[in-house]
């Protein structure tokens, strides 16, 4: 079974300092694997995802997330923050091609220090 | 492309009352929608998922009675909370997968805030 863990549920940078936003996962297969950003109020825009091709994966607004099969891990970086970045960022895990379900991490919640 | 709309985006309503919450891909066929609540500060939590045509698969713990789900054609999902309570209350987001795709991804409304008096 899939699941999702981030470690990390507030994470404070200060503007211009680098971002790190921690994520595991456990597949019994490839995953696929995205990062989704959520403003106040409202649905979750996608930033990036890893679907089995180049494991260093950039996405929107400067964010990028390498897959580490051998650490089962797929963590969000940005080099310098910025402060719209502040919102909560939510890691998730489907199983192969074709599989309907997103599983979701906790989420953790960034906070960009002026 | 590929933007899901949710209306209305807040409601209010009156305990015992039903509220329906449409939700809508604007630009692709979604095959499959999916309907998730979410508590303050907390994640999403998967109620059911809907594919065109068929009966939505409900997750565990979610009353089918009270949460009913119709997905009649591949632009259009509803979600109507039946005789609401107070425990109602939440933000629900859908989001739709696009039946041209394999990569799995799912494309969110903006969510619905129901408040139920």
């Amino acid at each position: 079974a899939q699941s999702v863990t981030q470690l990390g549920s507030h994470v404070s940078v200060s503007e211009g300092a680098l971002v790190l936003l921690r994520c595991n996962y456990s597949s019994s297969v490839p995953p696929y694997l995205f990062w989704y950003v959520q403003y106040p109020n409202q649905g979750l825009q996608l930033l990036l995802k890893y679907t089995s091709a180049a494991t260093l994966v950039k996405g929107i607004n400067g964010f990028e997330a390498e897959f580490k099969k051998s650490e089962t891990s797929f963590h969000l970086t940005k080099p310098s923050a910025h402060m719209s970045d502040a919102a909560e960022y939510f890691c998730a895990v489907s199983e192969g091609t074709g599989a309907n379900n997103l599983f979701f991490g906790t989420g953790t919640r960034l906070t960009v220090i002026p | 492309g590929a933007v899901v709309s949710q209306h209305p985006s807040r409601v209010i309503c009156k305990s015992g009352t039903s509220v329906k919450i449409e939700c809508r891909s604007l630009d692709f066929q979604a095959t499959t929608m999916f309907w998730y609540r979410q508590f303050p500060k907390q994640s999403l939590m998967l109620m059911a998922t809907s594919n065109e045509g068929s009966k939505a698969t409900y997750e565990q713990g979610v009353e089918k009675d009270k949460f009913l789900i119709n997905h009649a054609s591949l632009t259009l999902s509803t979600l109507t909370v039946t005789s609401a309570h107070p425990e109602d209350s939440s933000f629900y987001i859908c989001s739709a997968r696009d039946g041209s795709r394999t990569d799995n991804e799912q494309f969110f409304g903006p969510g619905t805030r129901l408040t139920v008096l």
